[in-house]
């Protein structure tokens, strides 16, 4: 039972570049959720999904955009990397009606 | 809005109790959580707590819930190394967008040998 994975773990990129972090779930969940962490803030919602093809923003979405085609991905993008965006992101599921969210490993991105 | 508050910083010798709390403003969660954060690693759920309990407990943690004051506190037992890590609370709205986290800035404990 893979659960949930993250990928790449580790990403250096440059400002002004496009950059795809990926989640996958094998548990079929509903709901997925994308945050960032950052020291001081705890988690801070990004973007979620309540199903394949529905999205929505969350706390801090600006400078990302999110796709969920199918159920199992959903892929976090940053169409035009910002030194601000430098930050550990972790993506999350939740089964329908249930009350437990479940996180990845994250994804350490620097933005150079 | 929500807002949910904790301490930075905890230092415990093994073997003692420890005692990590947090406050939230939203009345109206649904459920209360606790996770814990090891170096490197995802958030790992550890317990939540429905709205309408005052206590629950589950091997060496106590979760404490004082809805009046909006307070919240993890206690544990018999505090051990492995113990060590960023403990998060989080607050819940069940929604049409499902389980909505509101995470604390994380409290880090330290256990001492």
């Amino acid at each position: 039972d893979a659960g949930i994975t993250q990928s790449p773990r580790y990403k250096i990129t440059e400002t002004g570049r496009q950059v795809t972090l990926m989640c996958h779930q094998t548990w079929s969940h509903s709901y997925m959720f994308w945050y960032r962490q950052d020291l001081g803030h705890g988690l801070r919602l990004i973007y979620y999904s309540a199903a394949a093809d529905i999205t929505d923003k969350g706390e801090v979405p600006d400078g990302y955009v999110v796709s969920r085609s199918k159920t199992e991905n959903f892929p976090l993008t940053l169409e035009s990397a910002t030194r601000s965006q430098t930050s550990v992101y972790f993506c999350a599921s939740t089964p329908t009606g249930s009350y437990e969210q479940y996180f990845g490993p994250g994804t350490r991105l620097t933005v150079t | 809005g929500e807002d949910v508050e904790q301490s930075l910083f905890l230092s415990v010798r093994e073997g003692d109790s420890s005692v990590i709390n947090c406050t939230y403003t939203d009345s109206s969660s649904t459920y209360l959580y606790w996770y814990k954060q090891e170096p490197g690693a995802g958030l790992q759920l550890l317990t939540y707590i429905f709205s309408n309990m005052d206590m629950k407990q589950d091997q060496r943690l106590t979760v404490l819930l004082n809805k009046k004051d909006k307070h919240l506190s993890l206690r544990i037992a018999d505090t051990q190394t492995g113990d060590s890590a960023i403990y998060f609370c989080a607050e819940s709205l069940y929604n049409n967008a499902g389980n909505m986290l509101t995470f604390g800035g994380g409290t880090r404990l330290m256990v001492k040998p």
